[in-house]
């Protein structure tokens, strides 16, 4: 199982809020990253250090990280959001990664 | 806009070895800060931090793969490479080209090639 734990799904409708989680023992100690990943195109990060955003990355989303949970929340989601959220952190000397959550905005 | 481009075989056959290039361009990647990186993914797993390279050649690889991989930078092509040996029908994924920027724990990959599909079958 991954080192980071997220949920496979969620859904949400146009204009909600989409919270997507990543836990792991300890991760408020570490910075998590997140990326949004779409098929055919190059994966985009979305937020980075638990809660800075590239530019280009729209207020919209934000991020946090406290206690043994990271915490991606995109407001006013739109159907454009729809793809695999995966998480990020580093374990000691080594990069890993969360499982992916797969947002559905219905 | 960095960009990142992966280039290499498709397919590659088992106990054989897997060489992929990633081409970035404009700037240089003897950029201070700046490491290079490759990841690979299976869908529907996470994805797997392979290693990554700074333009001086130290390396820093997942342990899992270290007897198994080799990362090597080219300055004078703006390129790095990964090379795989002994692969397997496990190597089968879409591997990616990132830079990595930040620094100790707070490096995050910040630009990424498309990926290139390589699959290990015979």
């Amino acid at each position: 199982s991954p080192d980071l734990s997220q949920p496979p799904s969620v859904s949400v409708s146009p204009g909600d809020t989409a919270t997507i989680t990543c836990s792991a023992d300890k991760l408020g100690s570490r910075y998590a990253s997140w990326y949004q990943m779409k098929p055919g195109q190059s994966p985009v990060l979305v937020i980075f250090q638990d809660t800075k955003r590239p530019s280009g990355i729209p207020e919209r989303f934000s991020g946090s990280n406290s206690g043994n949970t990271a915490t991606l929340t995109i407001r006013w989601t739109q159907s454009t959001d729809e793809a695999d959220y995966y998480c990020q952190a580093w374990d000691s000397d080594s990069v890993v990664f969360g499982g992916g959550t797969k947002l559905t905005v219905l | 806009q960095l960009q990142l481009q992966e280039s290499g075989p498709g397919l590659v056959k088992p106990s054989q070895t897997l060489s992929l290039t990633c081409t970035v361009s404009p700037g240089f990647i003897t950029t201070d800060g700046d490491y290079w990186s490759w990841i690979r993914h299976h869908p529907g797993k996470a994805p797997e931090w392979l290693g990554h390279i700074y333009y001086t050649g130290t390396t820093y690889d997942n342990p899992s793969l270290k007897t198994r991989l080799t990362l090597s930078v080219d300055t004078s092509k703006n390129q790095f490479s990964l090379t795989l040996r002994s692969v397997t029908a496990a190597d089968t994924g879409v591997y990616y080209c990132a830079r990595m920027s930040g620094t100790g724990n707070r490096k995050h990959f910040d630009h990424w090639g498309r990926g290139t599909l390589v699959t290990v079958s015979s």
